[in-house]
């Protein structure tokens, strides 16, 4: 079965720096990879998806991602953070061919300091 | 479009009663699926419904069921609640399971078991 590890549970950056949340999944064949960002008292929202082709991936709200294979992988990164980007943000991963259900990660809180 | 929408937003209930949550997909989504999410935990999958059937089913025990109706709609349902289902629960709503990954959420159902 297919797995994700999100290893910071907490993230602290300064408004303006760049962010990089870290992802690892453990899955045998290519997996789907997904990123997606939960307001305080939100659903969540989809920022990014990773199905096949160009490992760096452009989502919403100045999101991108990368595949890396080798490692395992699929960090997202923002070059420079807003105070509205203070979120939970969750990795998951679906199954190629298989159910489509995804498995998430348990987050990773980003937190903004002005 | 009024997106996905759940009801009730916040609902406390004593141990071993019964609780109906609800659920309306977004405009033109045909698929449900619903998540439990424990604090500070991702989401996890309970099941999935599809043409008003259960289709899919995760690592959740028979006091969870659920029922999609004809226009879309769906409810889950939980019996004997034990203090340990005080969760969010999410809906999300896609078309077709193939998009399950891709699913639009609501901003879920606070349940409190007392």
């Amino acid at each position: 079965a297919q797995s994700v590890t999100q290893p910071d549970i907490h993230i602290t950056v300064s408004e303006g720096a760049s962010l990089e949340l870290r992802c690892n999944y453990s899955y045998g064949a290519t997996p789907y990879l997904f990123w997606y960002v939960q307001s305080p008292g939100q659903g969540l929202q989809l920022l990014l998806k990773y199905f096949s082709g160009d490992t760096l991936v452009q989502g919403i709200k100045g999101f991108e991602a990368e595949f890396k294979r080798s490692q395992s992988s699929f960090n997202l990164r923002k070059p420079s953070v807003h105070w509205s980007d203070a979120a939970e943000y969750f990795c998951a991963v679906g199954v190629s061919g298989g159910s489509y259900i995804p498995t998430f990660g348990r987050g990773t809180s980003l937190i903004v300091h002005p | 479009d009024a997106g996905v929408t759940q009801s009730p937003t916040h609902l406390i209930k004593t141990r071993g009663q019964q609780v109906t949550l609800r659920c309306s997909p977004k405009s033109g989504h045909d698929t449900v699926s619903w998540y439990q999410q424990a604090l500070g935990q991702g989401p996890q999958f309970i099941f999935q419904y599809y043409e008003e059937e259960e289709r899919q089913r995760g690592n959740f025990p028979d006091r969870f069921s659920g029922h999609q109706f004809p226009n879309y709609s769906s409810e889950l349902n939980v019996n004997a609640l034990l203090l340990g289902d005080s969760a969010l629960y999410l809906c999300a709503s896609s078309l077709g399971p193939k998009g399950a990954a891709e699913a639009f959420f609501g901003q879920g159902t606070r349940l409190t078991v007392v």
